[in-house]
């Protein structure tokens, strides 16, 4: 299976922030790479396809960068409806996996 | 605006079969691949396994020998069922469809049902 792998665990940011978060791949995906939010008691909402693809509705503050094995989530300027859980999620080959997520606190 | 709606039973005894339904509603069926994933304090999120309109499966190893799921397309339904569960089937059970947008990419879950919590308890 291909280990997803996201840093940090969890952060601490303000609102205005420019936050980043990392996804690391066990071996290369391409750009087969998805980005995810959740917040608590809700399913996950996609808000980056391959890579850097935007999801319809999702607001461009949102960004997804990278290829082979690293890649990126940023939102340049964090909103309160921000915090939450991040999530990558690879779709190289099955069995399709995902990374331990990354929380955003609020400062 | 395609949504999932799933219901099953929220609580096991060990050795049961889990055994959950997710309705298609207001989008088409083919063209996508109709996904279980769940979700646990301790492993986070993990793919079950998943099937297009035609019935074509693929799931996770680790489980697969206590999976199948299925799929009703007269009913724009699909279902999964896990034989034998045990304490560690205790999650979040999500239905998810899998959309690779004309295979311009891998696929990506682009809706999600509500979730069921599933307990499995002596």
């Amino acid at each position: 299976d291909i280990q997803m792998t996201q840093s940090p665990s969890s952060l601490s940011a303000s609102v205005g922030d420019r936050v980043t978060v990392t996804c690391r791949a066990s071996q290369s995906i391409s750009s087969y790479l998805n980005w995810y939010q959740q917040k608590p008691g809700k399913a996950p909402k996609l808000l980056i396809y391959a890579a850097s693809s935007l999801q319809s509705g999702v607001p461009s503050r949102f960004s997804g960068s990278g290829s082979g094995t690293d890649f990126t989530l940023t939102i340049s300027s964090l909103q309160p409806e921000d915090f939450a859980t991040y999530y990558c999620q690879q779709s190289y080959i099955p069995p399709r996996t995902f990374g331990q997520g990354t929380k955003v606190e609020i400062k | 605006q395609v949504q999932l709606q799933q219901w099953g039973a929220g609580l096991l005894k060990p050795s049961e079969t889990l055994s959950l339904t997710c309705a298609v509603y207001g989008g088409s069926f083919s063209g996508y691949y109709w996904s279980w994933i769940r979700q646990t304090p301790g492993k986070g999120l993990e793919w079950i396994g998943e099937i297009n309109h035609s019935g074509s499966t693929n799931y996770n190893p680790s489980l697969k020998s206590r999976v199948t799921i299925s799929v009703d397309t007269s009913k724009n339904q699909f279902s999964l069922k896990l034989s034998s569960v045990t304490a560690a089937d205790t999650a979040v059970y999500y239905c998810g469809r899998g959309n690779n947008y004309g295979g311009r990419s891998g696929i990506a879950f682009d809706i999600w049902g509500q979730g069921t919590m599933v307990t499995v308890s002596s």
